[in-house]
């Protein structure tokens, strides 16, 4: 079964600092993988996905994130943090791109 | 771009009472839609997935008697929680992939029930 790992619950970035959310996902074949961005009472946008090709894959904000096979990882970074950028970070995998198995998430809280 | 639009955002109700909750795909034509459960500090859980002119299908441990599924064409499924209670209380977000190939996930912006 497939399964991701967040192991940060909660962290704490100063505006303008480099930030790196780490994610750690099993499964049997190659994955799918995402990272979803949750505001405060709103629904999921999607930052990016990785599904094959470049390890190293760009998204939306200024977002990045790396697939390491060997390390079964695939953490999001952004080198320079913004106060908007606090929320909730979810990590997921699928098998294809439908059944989606997320991780619990890391809230960003950035002080100015 | 694409946009799913979820109905209503927040909902209270009393217990033993049912409430429907609408996902709509508004620009595009969805053939399977997902619903979502998130509790409070956790992460979100599927609970079904709705085809199109179909039976949903539900993971495990979820009750599909209580948590009914209609998905009566390509823009709109339905959840509707059945003899609210108020464990039943969560954050339900819908999700929906347009019929095109390599398409992506949209996610709805949730509903909060509350059952009191």
């Amino acid at each position: 079964a497939q399964s991701v790992t967040q192991p940060d619950i909660h962290i704490t970035v100063s505006e303008g600092a480099s930030l790196e959310l780490r994610c750690n996902y099993s499964y049997g074949a190659t994955p799918y993988l995402f990272w979803y961005v949750q505001s405060p009472g709103q629904g999921l946008q999607l930052l990016l996905k990785y599904f094959s090709g470049d390890t190293l894959v760009q998204g939306i904000k200024g977002f990045e994130a790396e697939f390491k096979r060997s390390q079964s990882s695939f953490n999001l970074r952004k080198p320079s943090v913004h106060w908007s950028d606090a929320a909730e970070y979810f990590c997921a995998v699928a098998g294809g791109e439908n059944k989606l198995t997320f991780g619990t998430g890391t809230q960003l809280k950035v002080e100015l | 771009g694409a946009v799913v639009s979820q109905h209503p955002s927040w909902v209270i109700c009393k217990s033993g009472t049912s409430v429907k909750i609408e996902c709509r795909s508004l620009d595009f034509q969805a053939t399977t839609m997902f619903w979502y459960r998130q509790f409070p500090k956790q992460s979100l859980m599927l609970m079904a997935t709705s085809n199109e002119g179909s039976k949903a299908t539900y993971e495990q441990g979820v009750e599909k008697d209580k948590f009914l599924i209609n998905h009566a064409s390509l823009t709109l499924s339905t959840l509707t929680v059945t003899s609210a209670h108020p464990e039943d209380s969560s954050f339900y977000i819908c999700s929906a992939r347009a019929t095109r190939q390599n398409s992506p996930l949209h996610f709805g912006n949730g509903t909060r029930l509350t059952v009191t």
